[in-house]
């Protein structure tokens, strides 16, 4: 199962951009590449999913590398209201879709 | 979407007691997993639940502490048996639905 590994915290102001990015080396061929928010009190949602490349949806992109050892989480000015944890997990989606481990996260403080 | 719903949301309980928690899915699902969320960690793994089959526990985790029902496609229960004030948590259910996985609200489990 490929680690994760994602920075502890972030801050930022409102309307920044902020950019989080998570390193999965031993990512393996069939993986997907997948991004949650949590706030207190609630279950994880899902934001964004990308195998490689970009993908960008209504609230992020999702940069991925030709080698797929990291991706980058990218919140375009970002409110008050996106402070929370972000997860970012790798695994297979498709027909061997078994489960999901979750990393550490990063709690993203925006700050006004 | 899947929309879940977890009981209860809350509950305070005495050491050596159990508490079941239910879990139920607005449709039908495969595959349902159980979490656990420590006070300021991230989400835990502690089984799926797959309709028609035995619950999988991960490492750390046995079917006499979370023993766990899944008597159909919409509806999962985790007891937490004989607990202790460790056992003090958020628990979530979870399912997959296509590509994406979605969770509950969570109860908050607090063991005195």
């Amino acid at each position: 199962l490929a680690k994760t590994t994602q920075p502890i915290s972030m801050d930022s102001y409102e309307g920044q951009e902020v950019n989080i990015t998570c390193s999965h080396n031993n990512i393996a061929t069939n993986d997907y590449i997948t991004w949650y928010q949590q706030f207190p009190s609630q279950g994880p949602r899902f934001i964004i999913q990308g195998y490689k490349t970009k993908v960008t949806n209504e609230v992020a992109s999702l940069f991925i590398p030709a080698d797929r050892k990291s991706s980058t989480l990218s919140l375009p000015r970002v409110s008050l209201s996106d402070t929370a944890v972000y997860y970012c997990l790798v695994g297979d989606i498709g027909y061997n879709f078994n489960k999901f481990y979750f990393g550490s996260g990063t709690k993203l403080n925006v700050k006004p | 979407s899947a929309v879940i719903s977890q009981k209860p949301s809350r509950d305070i309980c005495q050491r050596g007691t159990s508490l079941t928690i239910q879990c139920q899915v607005d449709s039908q699902v495969t595959m349902m997993f159980w979490y656990r969320q420590q006070p300021g960690q991230s989400l835990t793994l502690i089984a799926t639940a797959n309709q028609g089959s035995e619950a999988t526990y991960e490492s750390g985790f046995v079917i006499d502490k979370f023993p766990i029902s899944r008597p159909n496609l919409t509806f999962s229960t985790l007891t937490v048996s004989n607990m202790s004030p460790e056992d003090s948590s958020i628990y979530l259910c979870s399912v997959l639905r296509g590509d994406e996985q979605y969770f509950g609200p969570g109860t908050r489990l607090t063991v005195t």
